[in-house]
Order: structure tokens, then sequence, then C-alpha cells
């Protein structure tokens, strides 16, 4: 158990409608960070936050987009949902990026369906 | 930019055989740091190790050990004694100072199946 929750753990959307993932970080971490996971690939990353400011952001569209709230939990919103965000969402939480050293521990993960 | 390559897509060993998975990774960073993720079939990445650029001792952690070769960019993992429960996909991941907020650049990862 790494700590890191994340809710819904399932979901299922409708091409063209909008989602929010969410993420409790790990006790004491201000970083956390967003993958999408396809199946059968390696987890893609999505963006971070750190102290609730976008901390870099991989190739994704900006219909992506995050907020980190004071107690460092996390959202991921996606709009106009396509067939192929279908996916597992992961979130992440590091103890301080600023640290540049430490681990990502992830967790459960969110598996989101779009119909 | 970066880059994780894991040649081996699948893997099935006997329980109790030996199996290593290999991890070739890119980067033009001189600091960088390399993990090991183990992703059962519930789906969370469990954190298996993280090894930095600068620290090319091998090491050894019950029935895992892990091989890091600067020279040939490899990062090789291996369990000894396999068992049922080793039974998932393994990713190798890299991430680098280079880019500030050391987002982890994953492979493509390597499904373990451990037959009883």
């Amino acid at each position: 158990e790494t700590g890191v929750t994340q809710s819904p753990t399932h979901l299922i959307k409708t091409r063209g409608q909008q989602v929010t993932l969410r993420c409790s970080s790990q006790s004491g971490h201000n970083t956390v960070s967003w993958y999408q996971q396809a199946l059968g690939q390696g987890p893609q990353f999505i963006f971070q936050y750190y102290r609730e400011e976008e901390n870099g952001r991989g190739n994704f569209p900006p219909r992506f987009s995050g907020l980190q709230f004071p107690n460092y939990s996390s959202e991921l919103n996606v709009n106009a949902l396509e067939l192929d965000d279908s996916a597992l969402y992961l979130c992440a939480s590091s103890l301080d990026v600023a640290r540049g050293t430490d681990t990502q521990y992830f967790g459960p993960g969110t598996r989101l369906t779009v119909l | 930019a970066q880059k994780v390559t894991q040649a081996q897509t699948e893997i099935s060993v006997v329980e109790k055989e030996d199996v290593t998975l290999d991890c070739v990774y890119e980067t033009r960073d001189t600091t960088y740091y390399l993990f090991w993720y183990k992703q059962p079939p519930s789906g969370e990445l469990v954190f298996l190790i993280r090894r930095n650029s600068f620290d090319e001792q091998n090491e050894i952690s019950g029935r895992y050990s892990w091989n890091f070769q600067k020279s040939t960019s490899s990062f090789n993992f291996t369990i000894t004694a396999s068992q049922v429960v080793d039974s998932a996909v393994y990713f190798c991941a890299l991430s680098a100072t280079g880019a500030g907020s050391y987002q982890l650049t994953f492979g493509k990862g390597t499904k373990l199946s451990v037959i009883p």
C-alpha cells in the first residue's frame, strides 16, 4: 500500500462527454504526476503538479487539464472525450520534485472506458 | 529526449527457474535515475528499485538482483527461483534532470508468466 488513492475505480463515458478523476497523494508528498496507460503499453506522462502549479506536461492536448489543491490532492479533467482516451489513468505522488531524487509512488488507477 | 526499450514482450518460465528482464535506455543527460516497477493484474504499479546514474553498484535484495551497466546503457533485472506470485508486467523507467519535472519515461513492459 502506497497511501496514494484514486477515485473512481472504474468509469464509463460516451464520446464528447467530460470526466474528472481524483487523486489523494501520500501524506507529506507535495508533488503529483498523472500518467495514461493504454492497453498493452507503458504509462505515458500527462502532467505534473508541484505546490499547486503545473510543473511539466507531456504530449497531450489542452483538453487534458488538471488542478492541485492546498492539501496536495489533485484532479485530472478531460473534455470532449474521444474513444482513444479509453485507458488506465495512474496518479503518482512524490515527496518533493525540487529534490530531484524522489521516487514516484502510484495509486491503483482509474479505468476509463469511452463508448 | 529519453527512451526506454524492453525488447522482451512476454516471457514464460517454470517455477523455480531464474529469469532476467532486459532494459536498455537512452538519454543525453549525465545525471539520471532508473527504476523498475511491477504491475500485477490488479493494475497498481509497485515500486521495486531506483538507481542513480553515478552509482553503478549492483544490488541484490532477496530473490531480486539488478545489473546496471552505463557502458551499455542497460539496467537488467533478475528474479532468482521464480514463484507464481512473480507473474506480472514489469516496467523499466527513466527520469532525467533535463526535464525539471523528473517525469518518468517507461518502456512498454515485459509480461512475465511463472508456470507452476
